[in-house]
């Protein structure tokens, strides 16, 4: 059974800090991709990353997916209370579903 | 707005009972998909179907079931509801058959059972 683990849970802190939040497995994805939810709403896309040891930017946010394609990172810099919301990943394989994570909860206090 | 539309918003109701949830997808995606995400169990991915028929099938419990209309709605159905049924009840949409592909997300469906 392919798990995606993500790490923290639960994070808190100053607006303005910077922070990394990571989505880790031991098995290989083709595609993993990041989503913001924000209270009471759906998750929305952020990006999608494909090729080992790829990296992509949106603004203050760095997605980086692993060389091997186990693992990714979200980094946030100079978190601003906007950013606040639960993060997910999620692993795309040969099939036809994709794999969630549980979830990073971001706080942002101002 | 993401494009994918969840009836009702909100749903109150009392253990035993049924309740249909329905989805309508992007204009012209293919594939709906249903998620149950409560406080403690996160996102959990239930059905998948495409293009009418059930491609996929995950964590769901044999009391719900699920369809897809020819005009690629779809219609949750939740009976012999229980407390712990309580939870958001997301519908998504994609426009393939869903390899890799971006979900796009409804409002969800807020249920509670009393």
């Amino acid at each position: 059974t392919q798990l995606l683990e993500q790490s923290p849970q639960f994070l808190s802190i100053q607006e303005g800090e910077n922070l990394t939040v990571y989505c880790n497995s031991s098995s290989v994805f083709s595609s993993l991709q990041w989503y913001r939810q924000e209270p009471g709403e759906g998750p929305v896309l952020l990006v999608t990353v494909v090729t080992g040891g790829e990296v992509k930017k949106l603004k203050r946010l760095t997605f980086q997916f692993g060389d091997a394609r186990k693992d990714s990172s979200l980094h946030i810099t100079a978190a601003q209370t906007g950013d606040t919301g639960l993060y997910l990943c999620a692993g795309g394989e040969g099939n036809y579903q994709l794999i969630w994570g549980a979830g990073t909860k971001l706080i942002i206090k101002p | 707005d993401s494009g994918v539309t969840q009836t009702p918003k909100h749903l109150i109701t009392a253990t035993g009972q049924r309740v249909t949830l329905r989805c309508s997808p992007r204009s012209g995606d293919l594939s709906v998909y249903w998620y149950q995400q409560s406080l403690d169990q996160g996102l959990q991915f239930l059905i998948q179907y495409y293009n009418g028929e059930e491609r996929a099938k995950g964590n769901i419990l044999e009391r719900f079931s699920a369809q897809q209309f020819p005009d690629l709605h779809s219609e949750l159905n939740l009976s012999s509801l229980e407390l712990g049924d309580s939870a958001l009840y997301f519908c998504a949409s994609s426009g393939g058959q869903g390899i890799g592909e971006t979900q796009y997300f409804g409002p969800g469906t807020r249920l509670l059972v009393l």
